[in-house]
């Protein structure tokens, strides 16, 4: 069936770089999003990508997306504490039609450290 | 995202209790949407609605109930609280072409 899968945990010192990655089984995805979740709060829009890109940036956010090999990553620029959150990546499938069902990965929670 | 109210943000309730959560838009959106999120589970769908009139089951229904009392109203009710409800649930919304707004969640938990 249709599966997203990203690592559970990612730790960086702040001001590198940080890239979270995601698998995905279905490879008529239409749309793939990262959200990001900050403790106490809801999931946040970041950025999205259809799948007919390759990339797309947006400030210090670049997703990159290989449709051969079914994978999304997101890497953050000059990490910085306040990029400390859990990272969701999700993707629609070409089949949910117009009930906008989105599968998602269980969320990569990052660690910034000083 | 204020544009999304979920109320309340907390809430304890004992097993067999029936409570509801609501949901509230000013986004304008038509689809309306209720999540449970579960640590090493993620996000499931419970509930969708694409307009007043429409109601859909999602992957985990049972033991949920769902109301849409008006486009920016959404509503959703355990007719009897059990321990494993116990989660934090999110309301979304969306356009037809737009991506799902979270609101800030509810914790519950069911004793």
């Amino acid at each position: 069936g249709e599966d997203v899968e990203q690592s559970l945990f990612l730790s960086v010192r702040e001001g590198d770089s940080s890239v979270i990655n995601c698998t995905y089984t279905d490879s008529s995805s239409t749309y793939l999003y990262w959200y990001k979740q900050e403790p106490g709060a809801g999931l946040q829009l970041l950025t999205y990508i259809f799948s007919n890109m390759d990339m797309k940036q947006d400030q210090r956010l670049t997703v990159l997306l290989n449709k051969k090999d079914k994978h999304l990553s997101l890497r953050i620029a000059d990490t910085q504490t306040g990029d400390s959150a859990i990272y969701f990546c999700a993707e629609t499938p070409r089949n949910a039609g117009n009930n906008r069902k989105l599968i998602w990965g269980l969320g990569t929670s990052l660690a910034v450290n000083p | 995202d204020a544009d999304v109210t979920q109320t309340p943000r907390n809430r304890i309730t004992k097993t067999g209790k029936r409570i509801m959560l609501e949901c509230s838009q000013t986004k304008g959106h038509d689809r309306m949407y209720w999540y449970r999120q579960d640590p090493g589970l993620g996000l499931r769908l419970i509930y969708y609605s694409f307009d007043v009139k429409d109601i859909n089951k999602g992957e985990i229904s049972d033991g949920y109930s769902v109301s849409r009392q008006a486009q920016a109203k959404f509503s959703l009710s355990l007719e009897s609280a059990i321990p494993n409800q116990t989660a934090l649930y999110f309301c979304a919304t969306s356009d037809m072409d737009s991506p799902l707004h979270f609101g800030n969640g509810t914790r519950l938990t069911v004793t």
